[in-house]
């Protein structure tokens, strides 16, 4: 299993512009989420689903949206990038049940200037 | 609002001497607690995990201790190797794990 995994890697935008991150994980996981990462700081809950259909906010979800048309993927869209989007994007998922570890990805790199 | 937090942000050790992390919670209605591992330009790693009806748990060289009394969540690391220098996270978590709170962070060094 390729576990979860995040495009692009790295990823410069102009203010104003937009883009999607893409996730994916080949677990047949339920439950997926997206967190952002700022310097020396820890990870905030921007969106999660818990099933294809299904999204809910996090902490932090204002100037994103996402989508869960499959179990396998879990995009999110920046539709107006800002400087303060500036962070590091981790992706999760678990599988459904109790006290299920969340296996995350390997992160996108976005900088917004 | 609720929040995890730890006590060192910084965490210096001699290679072969043992860690320990220490991280604070402030939801007692948290019934998970995980520790996370995140090497440079990597994505967090589990380490451990324990729920809040126990109060200890180990793993290999891992042990992971839960005081509710004082809402304090300890990682302890023996022989440290320099394999172990990363950013270690506690979160808390409740309703069977399902939404997870993150801390700050602390970054341990091991010195060769």
């Amino acid at each position: 299993n390729a576990g979860v995994t995040q495009t692009p890697k790295f990823r410069i935008l102009k203010i104003g512009q937009s883009m999607t991150l893409q996730c994916t994980q080949d677990m047949n996981h339920n439950y997926m989420y997206w967190y952002r990462q700022d310097p020396g700081m820890g990870l905030k809950l921007i969106y999660y689903s818990v099933g294809a259909g299904i999204t809910d906010k996090g902490e932090v979800p204002n100037g994103y949206n996402v989508s869960r048309s499959t179990t396998e993927d879990f995009p999110l869209r920046l539709e107006l990038a800002a400087p303060s989007q500036t962070s590091v994007y981790f992706c999760a998922s678990r599988a459904q049940g109790w006290y299920n570890e969340q296996f995350f990805g390997p992160g996108t790199r976005l900088t917004v200037l | 609002g609720e929040s995890v937090g730890l006590h060192l942000p910084t965490l210096s050790v001699q290679e072969g001497d043992n860690s320990i992390i220490n991280c604070a919670y402030s939801n007692s209605a948290s019934d998970y607690f995980i520790w996370y591992k995140q090497e440079s330009g990597k994505g967090p790693q589990f380490i451990i995990d324990i729920r809040s009806n126990m109060d200890k748990r180990q793993g290999q060289r891992v042990t992971v201790l839960l005081n509710k009394t004082v809402k304090h969540l300890s990682l302890q690391i023996a022989a440290t190797q320099p394999g172990d220098s990363a950013v270690y996270f506690c979160a808390e978590g409740n309703n069977a794990g399902n939404m997870l709170t993150f801390g700050g962070g602390t970054r341990l060094m091991v010195k060769p």
